[in-house]
């Protein structure tokens, strides 16, 4: 397997539920994110990791939280969440992030997220 | 607040039409533009990163140029096909920010055989 997987690719929750969504990347990449698209809005910046450590938290309310246990695998633990929370949730991941770095990214293919 | 526009926000050609669309980003603190194609139901897959003024990138019948210094970068499709339809996002990149990406709205490209 390659690139970058999702899982899972679609997902229904209540807002009282907790439930995780799951990023793996097999391209030895250090850097990881987390991106929400809301409908007719860009890609926003929610989380980026680097080297396991969490290096940007942009402004994201503390009912998502993620966690990165190795620089492979990436997580966004989901609790309490609200109605406007739906959205597609994608994961990426590049080489390496810092002033010298032009920081191609490489994505999955998200999850699609209701929240009822 | 960083604004990226794309226009037009949607397109509809014939096959074998030629097609660009343009990317808006601030012209202050430039660091790095890049193009992405989004089919649906796939990844985001990464055509271009551009970095300096006056760049023209292609792949195949893809290319891009890029303006810095008045803020603007256009995609252009040579001849498109029906496998070109997508959506296109450009991301911008100030300097200081170690790379990250402020994206588009992008361009749907629907291409009719």
């Amino acid at each position: 397997e390659t690139g970058v997987t999702q899982t899972p690719r679609h997902l229904v929750m209540g807002m009282t539920n907790k439930k995780s969504l799951k990023c793996e990347q097999h391209l030895g990449h250090n850097a990881m994110y987390w991106y929400k698209q809301s409908a007719k809005k860009p890609l926003e910046l929610m989380f980026v990791y680097s080297l396991e450590e969490r290096v940007e938290n942009n402004s994201v309310p503390s009912r998502f939280s993620p966690e990165c246990p190795n620089s492979s695998h990436l997580f966004l633990h989901l609790h309490t969440l609200q109605p406007e929370d739906s959205a597609l949730y994608l994961c990426a991941s590049s080489r390496d992030r810092g002033p010298r770095s032009y920081n191609e990214q490489f994505f999955g293919p998200g999850t699609r997220l209701t929240v009822l | 607040i960083l604004n990226v526009e794309q226009s037009p926000q949607s397109l509809h050609v014939q096959e074998g039409d030629s097609t660009n669309f343009t990317c808006s980003f601030p012209s202050s603190n430039f660091y790095a533009l890049h193009w992405y194609r989004w089919e649906t139901a796939k990844s985001p897959e990464a055509l271009f990163v551009m970095t300096l003024n006056g760049d023209e990138k292609k792949k195949g019948r893809i290319s891009a140029t890029l303006n810095t210094k008045e803020g603007y970068s256009y995609l252009y499709i040579k001849g498109s096909q029906p496998e070109d339809s997508a959506t296109y996002l450009c991301a911008f990149a100030r300097g200081g920010s170690q790379g990250n990406l402020i994206f588009g709205k992008g361009t749907k490209l629907s291409v009719k055989p």
